[in-house]
């Protein structure tokens, strides 16, 4: 059964201190990696995907990915009350290019607090 | 751009009744959609995915079923709706590098 694992939180930081969100993932073939943001009540929305080991810096986010580890990472730096939220780890699957299936984790909740 | 476009956004319905939710996706042809459920608290599981028109795969058994009838359209179908079939359904297309974009989603109660 191919996973994605994530700590479902609350993840809570105060206004303007750096968030830190983790996600390992147990197939090792795995290619994409993304990252959604789901506000409670709406859609996700993709924030951030990677692809290659190391850092994907996008404004205040940066995604960090470890192959040998089977571990991605995203942070948010100065945190806002705005990115209080749940935010999905995704893979995509080594096998799934043509039919693009996404295995999602449970989700991080974080809360920033002013 | 690609817009998708899912509706109705909220629906109440009775144990036993029929179910149909519809997703158009404009700006693109010839889409992979996917329908996705989220029981409350939890992730998001894939139910359904589509490469053309009259593909359908299914990945987990259930009381629901999906149809292609047109490039663009994604719909999701129930004969009869359980307890079990409550939650927030999402449609989404693929992207280029695999990425779902996924529309605003139907929040599906039953009762």
């Amino acid at each position: 059964q191919k996973e994605v694992e994530q700590n479902s939180g609350p993840l809570s930081v105060p206004e303007g201190a750096i968030a830190s969100l983790n996600c390992t993932y147990s197939d090792r073939g795995s290619q994409s990696f993304f990252w959604y943001r789901q506000y409670s009540g709406k859609s996700p929305e993709l924030i951030m995907s990677i692809y290659s080991n190391g850092d994907k810096e996008d404004g205040r986010f940066t995604a960090q990915l470890n192959k040998a580890s089977q571990y991605v990472s995203l942070l948010i730096r100065d945190s806002q009350p705005s990115d209080s939220a749940t935010y999905l780890c995704a893979a995509l699957a080594k096998g799934s290019s043509n039919t693009g299936k996404l295995i999602f984790g449970q989700g991080t909740t974080l809360q920033v607090k002013p | 751009s690609q817009t998708i476009h899912q509706w109705p956004a909220t629906l109440v319905q009775p144990v036993g009744s029929p179910l149909s939710l519809e997703c158009t996706v404009e700006g693109t042809s010839n889409p992979n959609l996917y329908w996705y459920r989220q029981a409350a608290g939890r992730g998001l599981q894939l139910l359904f995915y589509s490469v053309g028109i009259g593909q359908i795969s299914s990945e987990v058994p259930q009381n629901l079923s999906a149809s292609r009838p047109q490039d663009r359209q994604f719909i999701l179908s129930s004969k009869k709706l359980l307890l079990s079939d409550s939650g927030f359904y999402l449609c989404a297309w693929r992207g280029v590098r695999g990425e779902a974009f996924f529309g605003q989603g139907t929040r599906l109660t039953v009762v």
